[in-house]
């Protein structure tokens, strides 16, 4: 079974300053994708950055970045220079072999002014 | 930008009462997810379509809950009779195709209260 888990149910962050979000999963397989997705209240869920499994190259979005530990099976999000629209839940998935998004419990970010 | 489209935004109904769920995914996309999010967790997928057919519906509360894409293009999602342990935020999803290379995009939800 593949699991993903989130240590962090919330964080909060002062605008402009850099925040880091964590995530570690399970897997048994070998090619995967990993996403971070983020869920503004009362707004849709949008997907923020994915990194393929087999890429060691961490991916990068603009202010949004990942630290991909494949070994370690952890995958963290940092955000640098947050923005007050940053503020929402954050939520790290899974993709394996099923094709099925397999989601963690959330972390609730809050950047204050 | 196109989006996926859904209704009603919020349902209050009383439990053992009918309720039912629409998506409009985005125009040309064949793959459709029905996810469930229950407070404090992440989405749970419920059931995947492509075009009309059921691909996976593994996690469907069968004898309560309904699914359908007729015509391969929008959705209906059912439940009948609804539990107090329903009440959740119906999420829809649609893609271009199935698999890892192929984002999904997410509608705003449906909130179902049962009462």
């Amino acid at each position: 079974a593949q699991t993903v888990t989130q240590s962090q149910p919330e964080m909060s962050v002062q605008e402009a300053e850099t925040v880091t979000l964590s995530c570690t999963y399970d897997t048994s397989e070998n090619n995967y994708y990993l996403f971070w997705y983020k869920q503004p209240p009362s707004r849709q869920m949008i997907l923020v950055i994915r990194q393929e499994a087999y890429k060691q190259q961490n991916a990068t979005e603009n202010r949004f970045s990942v630290n991909f530990q494949k070994a370690a099976k952890s995958f963290s999000l940092k955000i640098s220079d947050s923005q007050l629209g940053d503020t929402a839940m954050y939520f790290c998935a899974l993709q394996g072999g099923s094709e099925k998004l397999v989601f963690g419990k959330g972390t609730k970010l809050t950047v204050n002014p | 930008e196109a989006e996926v489209a859904q209704s009603p935004r919020y349902k209050i109904t009383e439990k053992s009462q009918a309720v039912a769920f629409w998506c409009d995914p985005i125009s040309g996309h064949a793959t459709l997810y029905w996810y469930r999010q229950i407070l404090g967790q992440g989405p749970e997928l419920l059931v995947q379509f492509q075009d009309e057919s059921v691909v996976d519906d593994s996690q469907l509360p069968k004898d309560r809950f309904s699914a359908e894409r007729l015509k391969g293009v929008d959705s209906t999602l059912k439940i009948q009779p609804a539990e107090l342990g329903d009440s959740a935020m119906y999420l829809c999803a649609s893609s271009l195709g199935t698999g890892r290379v192929y984002e999904q995009y997410f509608g705003p939800g449906t909130r179902l209260t049962v009462t």
